[in-house]
């Protein structure tokens, strides 16, 4: 079955360090990709998506993400995090052939020190 | 303003007492799905919908059920809740194949 993995549960940063999050998915199709936030307390919005073209894709807010196919990997990065980028993150797949299923990840919490 | 509006907020309930989540998008997306979110195990699909009268279970549809009459409301129906429905849901919309969900607010829901 189709799944999708973010390793980091719980990732802790001083403001301005450099962030990379984790997501890998196992499908063996075309997928589209997504990553998603949580801010504490709201619902989630989207911060960027893959379909197609150029691997690396700019997201709102300063994030980028790079999608890896021969890695199955999707992930998000922002050069220097502030402490409002605290919040949950997730991954998200939606298979393009099949069941055409549109799969979440488990969610990474990210916690940035002020 | 483009939104997914769910209600209630917050619910508190009994166990066996049927109740209803309304969710209402005035995008006119195709897509609309249900989401359930549990600390540890992310956002699991409860029901999805790719248009009026369209509906598939996703992953966990064991005691709800959905209707898509019209193409904006999408409620989510607990006939006979149980407390292993505690939990935080969510319901989207998104459209066709291109998009990414728009969420609601969410509904915080608590079945003792």
């Amino acid at each position: 079955a189709q799944s999708v993995s973010q390793h980091n549960h719980h990732v802790i940063l001083s403001e301005a360090a450099s962030l990379e999050l984790g997501c890998n998915y196992s499908y063996g199709g075309t997928v589209n990709l997504f990553w998603y936030v949580q801010y504490p307390g709201q619902h989630l919005q989207l911060l960027l998506k893959y379909f197609s073209g150029d691997p690396l894709v700019k997201g709102i807010k300063g994030f980028e993400a790079e999608f890896i196919k021969s890695k199955f990997s999707f992930n998000l990065r922002k050069p220097s995090v502030q402490w409002s980028d605290t919040a949950e993150y997730f991954c998200a797949v939606r298979t393009t052939s099949g069941t055409y299923k549109y799969i979440f990840g488990t969610g990474t919490r990210l916690k940035v020190l002020a | 303003e483009a939104q997914v509006t769910q209600n209630p907020r917050y619910l508190i309930t009994v166990t066996g007492k049927k109740l209803t989540v309304t969710c209402s998008q005035n995008m006119n997306h195709e897509y609309m799905s249900w989401y359930r979110q549990d600390p540890g195990l992310g956002l699991r699909q409860i029901y999805y919908s790719m248009n009026v009268e369209v509906t598939d279970k996703g992953d966990v549809p064991e005691g709800y059920k959905v209707s898509r009459k019209e193409k904006r409301n999408f409620p989510l129906i607990l006939e006979s809740p149980s407390p292993n429905q505690t939990s935080l849901y969510f319901c989207a919309s998104r459209l066709g194949d291109s998009g990414g969900y728009t969420f609601g607010s969410g509904t915080r829901l608590t079945v003792v």
